[in-house]
């Protein structure tokens, strides 16, 4: 299994489209779990952390769930502005010692108008 | 303004020099990473370093070398040793290895 797997896409909605990305993880002992956007040619930025209670941040929603090591981002109403590739990011724990991130390949989205 | 930058932004080489990409940050961090993308692909993990002076091999060291003489700065040097250069290199920050990281602009480097 791959440390960090995502469906690569593309995922292609219309505008106001609700859409959901999963994420699998390898390390059960993972503790660290973010959301970054990548657009086209540029670096990736901080969508936002993943917490064990989920959380929501306007039209964004991260959801863990450890039991079946995976994460979830869901956009609500998506803009044309949301076309980006999105990427899991998941911390890899070893033996005790938090490790590095790891950073998935990412779900590229493509919002039509 | 706090954040990370590199330079330069592009980068042309002739095939067998070695080059030099910049990075610094004034985010106080700790950690520093130096990534390589290359186009349709994920992040690979080229090097890191927690603290000043100390670094670590990534999944992809070979044919680079790096330096953490000052926290601020992480200069990454390719060498003729690495058979691909050309890729999207890119540089982040964290405080620790645990935390999210926060990424620079990149530098797009072709070897000719």
């Amino acid at each position: 299994r791959k440390e960090v797997e995502q469906d690569p896409g593309p995922f292609n909605v219309p505008e106001g489209a609700t859409v959901a990305f999963n994420c699998t993880y390898s390390n059960s002992a993972s503790q660290s779990f973010f959301w970054y956007r990548q657009d086209c040619r540029k670096e990736p930025k901080l969508l936002m952390s993943v917490y064990s209670s989920g959380n929501e941040d306007g039209r964004f929603t991260a959801q863990l769930n450890r039991a079946s090591q995976y994460i979830s981002l869901l956009i609500r109403d998506s803009k044309l502005s949301d076309s980006a590739t999105y990427l899991c990011v998941v911390n890899m724990n070893y033996g005790g010692s938090q490790g590095n991130l790891i950073f998935g390949k990412g779900t590229k989205l493509s919002v039509k108008p | 303004d706090g954040g990370i930058t590199q330079s330069p932004k592009y980068l042309f080489r002739k095939e067998g020099q070695n080059v030099t990409l910049s990075c610094e940050q004034n985010l106080n961090h700790d950690a520093m990473y130096w990534y390589r993308q290359d186009p349709g692909q994920g992040l690979r993990l080229i090097y890191y370093s927690q603290i000043v002076n100390d670094f670590q091999k990534g999944d992809i060291a070979e044919g680079y070398s790096v330096s953490r003489e000052k926290k601020e700065s992480f200069p990454l040097t390719v060498t003729s040793a690495q058979k691909n250069p050309t890729a999207f290199y890119l540089c982040a920050s964290s405080p620790g290895l645990n935390n999210e990281q926060f990424f620079g602009p990149g530098t797009r480097l072709t070897v000719l």
